[in-house]
């Protein structure tokens, strides 16, 4: 059974403290995503690796970085974090950046 | 910009009742997918459209890809408690990438 997972379910942070989103896949994927997910908006793609090292921005990377070290695992940072990056976090792994993507429980962060 | 638009936003029902939902674009995509997601968990794969004009049955779920692949459809007959959730369509887009469309939130009552 395929299977994403991330390192926690709620998070609350302070304004200003940095973030990490800790997201591990054990299907040898080489594609992994980083979302956000806000009611009415759908999913957003913060940022996308195709490759252990390689990154590609998504559509809303402001504010946000990225690593990949080891193919099954894909960080998400909040250098510095803002009340506008309280959401719900969702990583995701697939084959191929436009085929099925297999999807975590989702972080969700809350910015005080 | 590619965009999928997902009507309508919410849906509440009875059980038993039949509802459609919709997912509308002016681009045309390669293929497109739809996921159910359940509270407090991500996103599940249900289905993938690629042809113009397909029609894919998953029990009680029929999705069809309209015929010029700019549009689809997800229809459930006689729905049940158990298919509350929020239903997202995908598209596969030209920058090759999936772009989501906002999603329908489904109630079922019992």
């Amino acid at each position: 059974d395929v299977k994403v997972t991330q390192s926690s379910r709620y998070l609350v942070k302070r304004t200003g403290e940095k973030v990490f989103l800790e997201c591990v896949q054990d299907m040898d994927h080489e594609n992994m995503f980083w979302y956000r997910q806000d009611p009415g908006l759908g999913l957003r793609l913060i940022y996308f690796s195709y490759d252990v090292k390689m990154k590609e921005k998504g559509d809303i990377p402001e504010g946000y970085s990225v690593s990949r070290e080891k193919k099954e695992r894909f960080s998400l940072i909040l250098e510095s974090a803002s009340t506008n990056q309280t959401s719900m976090y969702l990583c995701a792994s697939g084959v191929a950046a436009r085929e099925t993507q297999y999807f975590g429980p989702g972080t969700r962060l809350l910015v005080l | 910009t590619q965009l999928l638009e997902q009507s309508p936003q919410f849906l509440s029902i009875q059980e038993g009742e039949n509802l459609t939902v919709y997912c509308n674009s002016s681009s045309v995509f390669s293929s497109l997918q739809w996921y159910r997601q359940e509270p407090g968990e991500g996103p599940v794969l249900l289905v993938t459209v690629v042809t113009g004009g397909e029609v894919k049955k998953l029990k009680r779920l029929t999705f069809q890809f309209g015929d010029a692949r700019k549009d689809s459809s997800l229809h459930i007959t006689a729905a049940q408690p158990g298919d509350t959730g929020l239903y997202l369509c995908a598209g596969a887009s030209n920058t090759g990438k999936l772009i989501f469309g906002q999603g329908t939130t489904l109630q079922v009552k019992p």
